[in-house]
């Protein structure tokens, strides 16, 4: 079966502090990731997908073939980029468990 | 446009009744997916539909859950005889095709007393 694995149910960091948010995957093939935020009392909603190789809000996220890894990172974290996050395979939409990210300040 | 619109936003029943929950998805787009949202847990995958087909019906956790979906738009999602561990955020997602980008739903909070 195709899997994502996000292993830190909870990750802390300090302001302005680098932050890397784990994904592994256990596919064949040339999967296709995302990664989709949900801030506080707002709707989940998409961040960045790893084809369109672009940053948003600081963030980049690079598919490792080799370490089956699509690691989100952001060099400085800040207080606003405390929310939710969900690595997902758009191969059949089965999210990882999510990693709750708290930038202190 | 209006985005995808879930009814009612809440939720209150009592054990053992049964439930129904809407979802409109963004006009055109031909996948629709449900998820459950406990606290505490991720994202649960429930079903999905390609157009007012459902090819993956796995991820229902219960024959007591059902799903459906007419005209290839309005989806609803029943829990019949709901037990308190149903108790959740359903939330809904569509896209344009499969494997798109989805966009998601306010959600139905579920209470089960």
């Amino acid at each position: 079966a195709q899997r994502v694995t996000q292993p830190e149910k909870l990750l802390s960091v300090f302001k302005g502090a680098p932050v890397e948010l784990k994904c592994n995957y256990s596919y064949s093939g040339s999967p296709e990731l995302f990664w989709y935020v949900q801030y506080s009392r707002q709707r989940l909603q998409l961040l960045l997908r790893h084809i369109s190789r672009e940053s948003i809000k600081g963030f980049t996220a690079d598919l490792n073939k080799g370490e089956t890894s699509f690691h989100l990172k952001k060099p400085f974290a800040q207080e606003e980029d405390s929310a939710m996050y969900y690595c997902a395979p758009h191969n059949d939409m089965r999210f990882g468990a999510g990693t709750r990210l708290t930038v202190k300040p | 446009g209006a985005g995808v619109s879930q009814s009612p936003s809440n939720k209150v029943t009592e054990k053992g009744k049964d439930v129904e929950l809407r979802c409109d998805p963004i006009s055109g787009h031909t996948a629709l997916y449900w998820y459950r949202q406990s606290l505490g847990q991720g994202l649960e995958f429930l079903i999905y539909f390609q157009g007012n087909s459902a090819p993956d019906k796995s991820g229902l956790p219960s024959d007591r859950f059902s799903a459906e979906r007419t005209g290839g738009s309005v989806s609803t999602l029943t829990i019949q005889r709901t037990q308190q561990e149903d108790s959740a955020v359903y939330l809904c997602a569509s896209s344009l095709a499969l494997n798109e980008k989805l966009f998601f739903g306010s959600g139905t909070q579920l209470s089960v007393l």
